[in-house]
Formats: structure tokens, sequence, C-alpha cells
């Protein structure tokens, strides 16, 4: 079975601050990990994935993320906040040995943005 | 081009009524994904179609719940005399499979229909 934990279910920012969204999974083959962006009353976004190879996974609106899989971690980063990112943020893992993208979500970090 | 679509949009019911949510996927994806975002539970996988398939139904939470894919298109989620516990948001997502890459195809979401079992 599959699981991811995201840490703080809340957190604040002040624009133009570092941000940084805790995730860690547990998995017991290798995983797929993907970060997700939801804004209010619409679906699920594609933020960035991690499947092979690089372990630095750059993705849209200047968020990255690093799989570190001796610490079961992938946190998302960005080095400088604006205020459109305030969001939900969801992690999520899935099944590499399936053929399939079933997703295995985290409870989700709601991101606020301070001007 | 279209995103996926649901409809309705939100959905207002009472309970021991049956509902049929809608999904239209994204034009040659041959996967669908169903996913119910709760407040107690989170986002929690409902149920996978591989064209008019089902391989994985294990997300349904009981036997009121079934959901069907024709033309390998359309699909809809049934929901048989609904209970409070039904509320949420039930969101359907699509990907295009390709040979070889397994799960880790993008899944496109759709905005949502918002049911509220009263």
């Amino acid at each position: 079975a599959q699981s991811v934990t995201q840490l703080g279910s809340h957190v604040s920012v002040s624009e133009g601050a570092l941000v940084l969204l805790r995730c860690n999974y547990s998995s017991s083959v290798p995983p797929y990990l993907f970060w997700y962006v939801q804004y209010p009353n619409q679906g699920l976004q594609l933020l960035l994935k991690y499947t092979t190879g690089a372990t630095l996974v750059k993705g849209i609106n200047g968020f990255e993320a690093e799989f570190k899989k001796s610490e079961t971690s992938f946190h998302l980063t960005k080095p400088s906040a604006h205020m459109s990112d305030a969001a939900e943020y969801f992690c999520a893992v899935s099944d590499s040995g399936t053929s399939y993208g079933k997703l295995t979500f985290g409870q989700g970090t709601i991101l606020t943005v301070h001007p | 081009g279209a995103g996926v679509s649901q409809s309705p949009s939100n959905k207002v019911t009472e309970k021991g009524k049956d509902v049929e949510l809608r999904c239209d996927p994204i034009s040659g994806h041959t996967a669908l994904y169903w996913y119910r975002q709760s407040l107690g539970q989170g986002l929690e996988f409902l149920i996978y179609f591989q064209g008019n398939s089902a391989p994985d139904k294990s997300g349904l939470p009981s036997d009121r719940f079934s959901a069907e894919r024709t033309g390998g298109s359309v699909s809809t989620l049934t929901i048989q005399r609904t209970q409070q516990e039904d509320s949420a948001v039930y969101l359907c997502a699509s990907s295009l499979v390709l040979v070889g890459t397994g799960g880790t195809d993008t899944q496109y979401f759709g905005p949502g229909t918002r049911l509220t079992v009263l």
C-alpha cells in the first residue's frame, strides 16, 4: 500500500519569500510522485512529476521539487512567492508496478501569500 | 483545446434519491478516473477505466456506487439511495496512456461536481 503525508495543512508566506511545502511518501515499490495545485472551484492542475531519472524536477510557474529516496521525501519549493500562488497543493504517488496512474493523495496544504 | 468537462457543476438532492454525474474526457484519452474529494477523507480514488472496461473499481465505497463508460468516451457515475456521507466533490480525470509509460501519464482533471445530500 502507498501513502502520502503532507506536513502542515496551512502554510503562510510573504510575497517574495521562499515557498516550501513538505511531502513524505511510503511505497513498497519505486514511486511515481506528483504535485498538483487546486485553485478555488477548479479541478487539479499538474505542477510537476517525478518518474525516473533526474531527481530535481522543474515544473510550471517556477516550482520545483527534489526526490530524495533516502528521506522518502518530495518537497515542493519556489524561490519567491507570488500572490497568484495562493491555492491548495496536493502531493500524490502512483504505483510504478501498475500500468495505470491510480493516484494516492496527501491531505493537501493551503498556501496563503501575504502582501 | 477543450479540457475535461463535468456536469452538473452542482447537484443538491434529498437523502434516498439516485443521482447521475457525467464526465466528458479529453478527446482521444483512453484512461478515465473518478475521484472523490470530501472534508473528512480528502481526495480518494474511486474507479479507473481503460476504454470501456473498468479494471480497477477498488475505491467504490459501497454497492450503491456504480460507473460506466460508453464509446470509450463519456462516463457516468451513479449513486443510488444517496446518503448524507456521499456529500462531496466528485472529480473526473482523463489521460492519454502511451505504451510503456505505466502510471506516469499526466491526468487532466475536470472542475468537479459538488454533490450535496440533504
